[in-house]
């Protein structure tokens, strides 16, 4: 079993629909929690970044991190075609072996049609 | 603010070669991580430098290596290439890599013939 599981999709909604991603992960270390997207041929973008538990909001999009479920999610509102993209949730640990160390999740590809 | 520059953007090779990958962190950033993308696999963490030194290390064979230089640029290696060794190799910089907060460049795409 993976320490981060996330559904690959691909997703496909209409503009203006609320998307939900989500992950679930079984590493009890992890304490920063992040959102990447990553447009295709190019490297990630960091999106949303949480440190432990809480939520996070950023204009149209909001992070959740529930840590006694172990899952995270990202909610988008109002989508565009130009969030068309694919949605990687990852995690960390603190200090230690964890340097520079992210644990991924495979990705959701979302397509947002006009 | 310059972002996470890699080169080259693109190379082939063919097996049993050896392949030198580089990375310029965002300036500030003293640390500069590693990794591998795959269809198959995902995101894969290769390695982690701070100030010229290795901390920390995935689980990839030693024929993967890097370093990184007082200036904080950093090379990779893979030595003695192989087909599944194809992948977009992606360099990540933080300011002291203590964090999750990762920059990332836009890679470099291996293809081994």
């Amino acid at each position: 079993q993976k320490e981060v599981e996330q559904d690959p999709g691909p997703l496909s909604v209409p503009e203006g629909a609320i998307v939900s991603l989500n992950c679930t992960y079984s590493n009890s270390a992890f304490q920063y929690f992040m959102w990447y997207r990553q447009y295709s041929r190019k490297g990630p973008e960091l999106l949303m970044y949480t440190y432990s538990s809480g939520n996070k909001e950023d204009g149209r999009f909001t992070a959740q991190v529930d840590k006694s479920s172990k899952y995270i999610s990202l909610f988008i509102r109002d989508s565009q075609p130009s969030d068309s993209a694919t949605y990687l949730c990852a995690m960390m640990g603190s200090g230690g072996t964890s340097y520079g160390k992210l644990t991924f999740g495979q990705g959701t590809i979302l397509t947002v049609h006009p | 603010k310059a972002g996470v520059t890699q080169t080259p953007r693109y190379l082939i090779k063919t097996r049993g070669q050896q392949v030198t990958l580089s990375c310029s962190p965002i300036s500030g950033h003293r640390s500069v991580s590693w990794y591998q993308q795959t269809p198959g696999q995902g995101l894969q963490f290769l390695f982690e430098y701070f100030s010229e030194t290795q901390r920390n290390k995935g689980n990839f064979p030693g024929r993967f290596s890097g370093r990184q230089f007082s200036n904080s640029r950093s090379e990779m290696n893979v030595s003695t290439l192989e087909l599944g060794d194809s992948a977009l190799y992606l360099c990540a910089s933080n300011r002291e890599g203590n964090t999750g907060e990762l920059f990332f460049g836009e890679g470099s795409r291996l293809t081994v013939l």
